[in-house]
């Protein structure tokens, strides 16, 4: 079974600063992706970055990075430059291999909310 | 490209009362998950399919049916709506060799 911590209930950034988001994750699979969602108000389910587990060089998207920890089981998300729209709730997900099977599915964390200070 | 349609976005109904949320894809995607997402609980499988014929339960699948005839469509039912059932659901479809997960703009459902 797979399973995805977020410890942070809730972050605040300043404009323009940098913030971490942290995550953990447990899993039996051996290989499998990693995923940070954005979802803003309106609900809308946003990807954000993707790591693939057999990769070692960590996944960014512009101001986006992530800190990839295999044997640590931690996928931390790096937000640079931080604006306004990136309040956020912010959710951690994983998911295995398909081999037809439940693993297929993401699994999530209960998520972090950001808040962006002017 | 429409991409993932769910309909109705909100709903109020009674506690007793049936209804189908409607989950389609036009993208011929073989996987579809309905998720329900709640305050402080981030987003739980209900029930998944990995192609037409084929459904199996996921994380929080009690009180829910689905089916799947169709590539395209994926509904989800309630048979008999609880209190308890007050969400906002997700329909979800990616491909078989796929990496990217398509969401749909949620159903936002309660039940008094």
């Amino acid at each position: 079974a797979q399973t995805v911590t977020q410890s942070q209930p809730e972050m605040s950034v300043q404009e323009a600063e940098t913030v971490t988001l942290s995550c953990t994750y447990d899993t039996s699979e051996s290989d499998y992706y990693l995923f940070w969602y954005k979802q803003p108000p309106s609900r809308q389910m946003i990807l954000v970055i993707r790591q693939e587990a057999y990769k070692q060089q960590n996944a960014t998207e512009n101001r986006f990075s992530v800190n990839f920890q295999k044997a640590a089981k931690s996928f931390s998300l790096k937000i640079s430059d931080s604006q306004l729209g990136d309040a956020a709730m912010y959710f951690c997900a994983s998911r295995g291999k398909d081999y037809g099977g439940s693993q297929g599915n993401l699994i999530f964390g209960k998520g972090t909310k950001l808040s962006v200070k002017p | 490209n429409a991409g993932v349609t769910q309909t109705p976005k909100f709903q109020v109904l009674k506690t007793g009362q049936s209804m189908t949320l409607q989950c389609a894809q036009d993208m011929n995607h073989e996987y579809m998950s309905w998720y329900r997402q709640d305050p402080g609980m981030g987003l739980r499988l209900i029930h998944y399919s990995v192609g037409a014929g084929i459904t199996d339960q996921g994380e929080v699948p009690n009180g829910y049916n689905v089916s799947r005839s169709t590539t395209e469509d994926f509904p989800l039912r309630l048979l008999s709506a609880a209190p308890s059932q007050t969400s906002v659901y997700f329909c979800a479809s990616r491909g078989r060799s796929g990496n990217t997960i398509y969401f749909g703009e949620g159903s936002w459902l309660t039940v008094v």
